[in-house]
C-alpha cells in the first residue's frame, strides 16, 4: 500500500514570495490533514478536510494561507506572501475517516523562509 | 496550560536502559496516539489506544483514562530508538499533539 506522498521535500524562498505544497493521501482515505510543525514543537493542525469539504480551519492564518482539495483526493496548501515565521515542516496526513482512526503521515515539506 | 503535556522534554540514556515517557492530557478523548519522529523523517504511528495496554516488540503503551495519563515504555533501549516521541489525543474530529520528548540512546 502506497503511503502519503508530499512534494517538494524541501523549499527555500524569500519572505513575501509564494509557495505551494502538494499532498496525495492514501487511496480511499476520506480525511486529509495539513499540519505545521515548528522546530522543537509538536504538529499544529492547520486544516482538516473530509472528502472535499473543510471540517476545521480554525488555526489557518487565512490572510496568507489557503488550501484546497477540489476532487476529494489530493490537496494543495499555499502560502502567499510568506513570512519568516512560516519556516517549519508542513506535514500532510490522511485517515480513513475522522476521529479515532489512525492517521498516516507523509514525509513532510521543510520550508525555509529567508 | 497545554492540553497535552509530555515529560520529560529531553531524555538521554545508555543502551539497554528501560525508558519511560509520560503524557498527561486535560481534554476528553476517544483515543490516544503515540507517534515516533526521526530527525528529518516523517511521523510514524506506534500505538493508538483507548484503554489498558498495548505491546509491540520492545514498546509498551499504557493508558489510565480516569487519571488522564499515558506512558510509553521502551525495554532494552537501543541507539536506533533515538527519536522524538509524540503523544497526541483524539476527540471527535481531530488530534491535539504534545510538544514531544526527544530521546537519545547512547551506545
Amino acid at each position: 500500500e502506497a503511503g502519503v506522498a508530499q512534494s517538494p521535500r524541501y523549499k527555500i524562498i524569500e519572505k513575501r514570495q509564494s509557495v505551494a505544497f502538494w499532498c496525495n493521501p492514501i487511496s480511499g482515505h476520506a480525511t486529509l490533514y495539513w499540519y505545521q510543525q515548528i522546530l522543537g514543537q509538536g504538529p499544529k493542525l492547520l486544516i482538516q478536510f473530509q472528502n472535499n469539504g473543510v471540517v476545521d480551519d480554525s488555526q489557518l492564518p487565512k490572510d496568507r494561507f489557503s488550501a484546497e482539495r477540489l476532487k476529494g483526493v489530493d490537496s494543495t496548501l499555499k502560502i502567499q506572501p510568506a513570512k519568516l515565521e512560516d519556516s517549519a515542516v508542513y506535514l500532510c496526513a490522511s485517515s480513513l475517516l475522522a476521529g479515532i482512526y489512525e492517521q498516516y503521515f507523509g514525509p513532510g515539506t521543510r520550508l525555509t523562509v529567508t | 496550560k497545554n492540553e497535552v503535556e509530555q515529560s520529560p522534554q529531553n531524555l538521554t540514556a545508555q543502551e539497554g536502559e528501560f525508558i519511560t515517557i509520560n503524557c498527561s492530557y486535560s481534554v476528553g478523548i476517544s483515543a490516544l496516539h503515540w507517534l515516533q519522529q526521526h530527525p528529518g523523517g516523517g511521523i510514524v504511528s506506534l500505538f493508538m489506544l483507548s484503554s489498558g495496554k498495548k505491546k509491540h516488540g520492545r514498546l509498551i503503551a499504557t493508558i489510565n483514562i480516569q487519571e488522564k495519563h499515558s506512558s510509553l515504555h521502551i525495554t532494552a533501549s537501543h541507539p536506533r530508538d533515538s527519536a522524538v516521541y509524540i503523544c497526541a489525543v483524539g476527540g471527535a474530529q481531530k488530534l491535539v499533539f504534545g510538544q514531544g520528548t526527544r530521546l537519545t540512546i547512547n551506545p
